[in-house]
């Protein structure tokens, strides 16, 4: 099947400080990526899609200048989370999708804010 | 997106057959039906998707009513790695994948 990569797998950083993940289709070009955040014993929470070349569509209550989500080719997204506070401490997932069907998802990056 | 309802638990042994029943009664029709899975601290996995046939993969087979107001993803021979929470999803062509609550399975010995 697809692979798409997340790096980091993992990050620890102080608050006050942004972090940059990235999400990557290897074997396939992506019209379309996803974010979703996931809190301990929680569902997958949708955060926004991105289409390459435009601007990110956030669901609502996401705050895009704090998400901030870069789609710069077919084959890689990037989520930074800018001036990161310990409530954004979470699981954080990405998914690509070719066309309108299959969705692949990443193996997750987990930030921790101190 | 029509929403669905799942248990929110379930057991099975190692070796038999889980079926995982899910409700999308508001479905409509050009509404596919998706399984995901995801292992604990794991990104989601794909299982199956459908629209009104029953489908198998080497994972699994889905299920789905003749009136596609419920479905059943079936794992055949279920082992300790299928442990994990089975999300059903509805969702039409270029829509999103919105996750609910899911199942959690635990295969046990």
């Amino acid at each position: 099947g697809a692979v798409v990569s997340q790096h980091p797998s993992w990050v620890i950083c102080k608050s006050g400080t942004s972090v940059k993940i990235e999400c990557r289709s290897l074997d396939f070009q992506a019209t379309t990526m996803f974010w979703y955040r996931q809190f301990p014993k929680q569902s997958l929470m949708l955060m926004a899609t991105s289409n390459e070349g435009s601007k990110a569509t956030y669901e609502q209550g996401v705050e895009k200048d704090k998400f901030l989500i870069n789609h710069a080719s077919l084959t890689l997204s990037t989520l930074t989370v800018t001036s990161a506070h310990p409530e954004d401490s979470s699981f954080y997932i990405c998914s690509a999708r070719v066309g309108g069907n299959e969705q692949f998802f990443g193996p997750g990056t987990r930030l921790t804010v101190l | 997106d029509a929403k669905t309802t799942q248990p929110p638990s379930m057991d099975c042994a190692e070796g038999r057959a889980a079926n995982l029943p899910c409700n999308h009664s508001t479905i409509s029709g050009n509404e596919y039906v998706y399984w995901y899975r995801q292992i604990h601290s794991q990104g989601p996995q794909y299982i199956i998707h459908g629209l009104k046939n029953n489908e198998t993969n080497e994972m699994a087979s889905l299920i789905i009513t003749e009136d596609r107001k419920s479905s059943t993803l079936i794992l055949p021979h279920a082992t300790l790695r299928d442990t994990a929470v089975y999300y059903c999803i509805v969702k039409g062509s270029w829509g999103k994948l919105q996750f609910g609550a899911g199942t959690q399975v635990v295969v046990t010995p």
